[in-house]
């Protein structure tokens, strides 16, 4: 298996426009989480979904932000309109129920950068 | 929701042994711990999982007192790769609060 897939790697954007980025989690698996990383905050849980289905979303800072899996394997985190802070990796992570183990899998994730 | 703390960084050198001991005074009947490690540019990465005693694997031993109250995780003779952040996570299978805490950066020195 290829293991979790984002992209962009990168993105660079102007403050105001619309950023989404997409996650392919591993085949079979039922759990996808979006987390966010800066230095000041660390990394920090925004949303997760089970069986493609939105469980908890109270780590989603704003209402800019929104996440969508409109299937098995695919997820998106749409920001909108994004703003120079939300500059962080953004990394998406996958795991399955039937694992005994906390194990999730993280992406390379994506850097993005607000100008 | 068990809150864990590790020291903030450690400092090693080539062949040592290393411990990075993490408290969870409010750790829960059906709790396990979990380690990850993550490098510069990548995401975190399962290293090991343990509920009592001791946990050994390929990459590090797990030690957990009775009291479970605490964790520590042991690499042994840590090379100049095995400079990263440690996370300890505590909670249940479900993965509802699958929180990172702050970590603890290991920093390895020839």
């Amino acid at each position: 298996d290829a293991g979790v897939i984002q992209s962009p790697r990168h993105e660079v954007t102007e403050m105001g426009q619309e950023v989404t980025l997409r996650c392919k989690p591993i085949s079979g698996h039922d759990y996808l989480f979006w987390y966010r990383q800066t230095m000041m905050r660390g990394l920090e849980l925004l949303i997760y979904f089970n069986n493609n289905v939105p469980i908890d979303d109270s780590g989603m800072p704003e209402d800019r932000f929104s996440a969508k899996m409109p299937n098995a394997s695919f997820s998106t985190l749409k920001i909108q309109p994004s703003e120079p802070r939300d500059s962080a990796v953004y990394f998406c992570a996958s795991s399955r129920t039937a694992s005994l183990k906390r194990e999730a899998f993280f992406g390379q994730g994506t850097r993005l950068t607000v100008v | 929701l068990a809150k864990t703390t590790q020291p903030i960084s450690m400092d090693s050198y080539e062949g040592q042994e290393v411990n990075i001991t993490c408290s969870h005074n409010n750790i829960a009947t059906n709790d396990y711990i979990t380690w990850y490690q993550q490098f510069p540019s990548q995401g975190p990465r399962f290293i090991i999982q343990g509920y009592k005693t001791k946990v050994t694997n390929e990459v590090a031993s797990l030690f957990i007192p009775a009291d479970r109250k605490s964790s520590t995780l042991s690499l042994p003779r840590v090379s100049l790769s095995d400079t990263a952040v440690y996370y300890c996570l505590v909670g249940d299978h479900n993965f509802n609060k699958f929180y990172f805490g702050s970590g603890t950066k290991l920093n390895v020195k020839p």
